[in-house]
């Protein structure tokens, strides 16, 4: 079965860090790009950072640059966050999907990020 | 950044309705477009991707059309499962975006 499971959501004060992490299974992860997308409470989903198969490419919203970075290892078939700075925006549940050329055609269930004093 | 705008933000339709929803984008791009359903608490699930590509498992009554900068997504016959939050998405350049969403309802 081809599966995306995050974790390492909870919450974090202002200008703290985080990391997320999500296992994939089910499916060839060294040839796939990965992407992260979140959705704030309420709100619609805003893609966060894409990175390549072999991690060569990266890619982000601007939003993030210089405070989030995406990494992955293949061997271990994991994509990351790492999220620092954090900011009350940030405050979203936080998505792992694989990215196809044209859409993001399987995603996690979500890990949770809360930034709250 | 290619911004997408979706309409309407939300519709209230009946079960056996025909349904539409359009997605504009700021500028012409390729057929590297998609359409996800979000349900309450739920990941988003593909739908339809290069335009007008059914994903595996999802009903022949959800299909999509358009070119250039306008795309629209059709549920030709609505069912009480169907009642939930769309979106579009283009992946022609970074960053990649999403519509803003519609609602679908009850009436």
């Amino acid at each position: 079965e081809v599966q995306l499971v995050e974790s390492g959501g909870g919450l974090v004060q202002p200008g703290g860090s985080l990391r997320l992490s999500c296992a994939a299974s089910g499916f060839t992860f060294s040839r796939s790009w990965m992407t992260w997308v979140r959705q704030a409470p309420g709100k619609g989903l805003e893609w966060v950072a894409s990175i390549k198969e072999d991690g060569s490419e990266k890619y982000y919203v601007d939003s993030v640059k210089g405070r989030f970075t995406i990494s992955r290892d293949n061997a271990k078939n994991s994509v990351y966050l790492q999220m620092n700075s954090l900011r009350a925006e940030d405050t979203a549940v936080y998505y792992c999907a694989r990215q196809d050329h044209s859409s993001l055609d399987v995603w996690g269930k979500g890990t949770t990020v809360t930034v709250s004093p | 950044a290619i911004q997408l705008t979706q309409s309407p933000a939300s519709l209230s339709a009946s079960v056996g309705d025909r349904v539409s929803i359009t997605c504009r984008a700021s500028q012409a791009i390729s057929s590297t477009f998609a359409w996800y359903q979000q349900k309450p608490g739920k990941a988003p699930k593909l739908l339809i991707y290069d335009v007008s590509s059914l994903e595996g498992g999802v009903p022949s009554r959800f299909s999509g059309s358009g070119s250039g900068t306008d795309f629209t997504l059709t549920i030709s016959s609505l069912q009480p499962e169907d009642f939930a939050t769309y979106y579009c998405q283009q992946s022609n350049s970074y960053p990649l975006t999403f519509g803003g969403g519609t609602r679908v309802e009850i009436k």
